[in-house]
């Protein structure tokens, strides 16, 4: 099992540009979700998903976008980059609650 | 709004010692979780030991132990015999149990000396 995989690790984007964060996972969970990291502010949940159809928005959804169209996948669409979406972004997954959530190595973005 | 609170942003002790991470948060609900997750240089989220709220016997995993006081809502991390690598990140996190939501504190930076 590779788990979870997130694809790019790095990215830069101008300002104004979109971009997809690739999410994977191979153990067949439910539940997956997106957090970003940022200095001195821990992990904020952006967008979830129970399963596939479904998704919902978490803390701080605003210039994201997400779908769910198979269990494994789970993409992040950024449809307008901002500086203010410079941050450590991890892809989680788990069984069918954040219960026992297994995450993604992250993607570093950077927008300029 | 569920909020989680953790008061040390760093912290540093020697190889071998005992370490107590401090961890508080703010609910009204009855029924949740409780987390702590460790996140070493290489930046990977690792899950270290999870607490149910209706469970009055404190979780322990190994080294890894914590101190729930529902009353106090507090949530402490205790690392006994603590070794280099346990250098990392630490953040105490909480869900709802009806809830599919993880709202994470923002994370005790621990140093492990040799």
């Amino acid at each position: 099992n590779a788990g979870v995989t997130q694809t790019p690790k790095f990215q830069v984007l101008k300002t104004g540009q979109s971009m997809t964060l690739q999410c994977a996972q191979d153990m067949n969970h439910e539940y997956m979700s997106w957090y970003r990291q940022d200095p001195g502010m821990g992990l904020r949940l952006i967008h979830y998903s129970v399963g596939a159809g479904i998704t919902d928005q978490g803390e701080v959804p605003n210039g994201y976008n997400v779908s769910r169209s198979t269990t494994e996948d789970f993409p992040l669409r950024l449809l307008s980059a901002a500086p203010s979406q410079t941050s450590v972004y991890f892809c989680a997954s788990s069984g069918d609650s954040p219960y026992e959530q297994y995450f993604g190595p992250g993607t570093r973005l950077t927008v300029t | 709004a569920q909020t989680v609170t953790q008061s040390q942003p760093e912290m540093s002790v020697q190889e071998a010692e005992t370490v107590t991470l401090s961890c508080t948060y703010d609910t009204s609900e009855n029924n949740y979780y409780l987390f702590w997750y460790k996140q070493p240089p290489s930046r990977q989220m690792i899950l270290v030991i999870r607490q149910e709220a209706y469970k009055q016997q404190n979780a322990t995993e190994n080294r890894f132990s914590v101190n729930f006081q529902k009353a106090a809502k507090s949530f402490s991390l205790k690392i006994s015999d603590s070794q280099l690598g346990d250098t990392a990140m630490y953040f105490c996190a909480f869900m709802k149990r009806v809830d599919d939501k993880i709202i994470f504190g923002k994370g005790t930076r621990l140093h492990i000396l040799p």
